[in-house]
């Protein structure tokens, strides 16, 4: 089992839609949360940043973190096709800086 | 310049070239990271310097060699490389090691090609 899992897509979605994305993992001890967005030829960019469980909401983004079933979802609200783009999440534990990352899922948001 | 830089942002080399990629941060970040992403697979974590020293070596080949003279610069010695090195390499920093504030910002990456 991959110690972090996510749906490579791709996902296409009407603009205005609401998005979901997911991860999962199977190491309990993660403790950091991130989720970035890449776009094509570009480095991730840092969306959202959460530590341990629980709800954050920035803007049109709101992650969400369940540690009992090791899932992390990121939820955009009213999409655009600027969202066009692919979403990594990324976990480490309390300590150290081994920062795991899933593959990606490649969004594309149509007008 | 703001964030994390990268030069150059794209690279053709043949096997037996040698090269460098050339990190900077502006952020005032104490640790530094170098990654490899290739084609649909996840990001894959090379090496880790903490106020210069480097604390992570993920079993990379010795034809990387990595340097980090200073917390803002950061370095990839590149020789005699394989076409399966072939990626886009990226660096990232963040605000230190251990515990506390773990984002980490990326640069835009160096896309290298090898011939």
């Amino acid at each position: 089992q991959k110690e972090v899992e996510q749906d490579p897509g791709p996902l296409s979605v009407p603009e205005g839609a609401i998005v979901s994305l997911n991860c999962t993992y199977s190491n309990s001890a993660f403790q950091y949360f991130m989720w970035y967005r890449q776009y094509s030829r570009k480095g991730p960019e840092l969306l959202m940043y959460t530590y341990s469980s629980g709800n954050k909401e920035d803007g049109r983004f709101t992650a969400q973190v369940d540690k009992s079933s090791k899932y992390i979802s990121l939820f955009i609200r009213d999409s655009q096709p600027s969202d066009s783009a692919t979403y990594l999440c990324a976990m480490k534990e309390n300590y150290g800086q081994n920062f795991v990352f899933g593959p990606g899922t490649r969004l594309s948001v149509l007008p | 310049e703001t964030g994390v830089t990268q030069t150059p942002r794209h690279l053709v080399m043949g096997m037996t070239n040698k090269k460098s990629l050339k990190c900077e941060q502006h952020l005032g970040h104490n640790a530094m990271y170098w990654y490899k992403q290739s084609a649909k697979k996840p990001l894959e974590l090379m090496f880790v310097y903490n106020f210069k020293e480097q604390t992570e070596n993920n079993s990379v080949p010795s034809r990387f060699s990595p340097e980090c003279p200073n917390s803002s610069h950061l370095f990839l010695h590149l020789h005699t490389l394989q076409p399966e090195d072939s990626a886009l390499y990226l660096c990232a920093s963040s605000l230190g090691p251990a515990g506390g504030d773990s984002r980490q910002y990326f640069g835009p990456g160096t896309r290298l090609t090898v011939t």
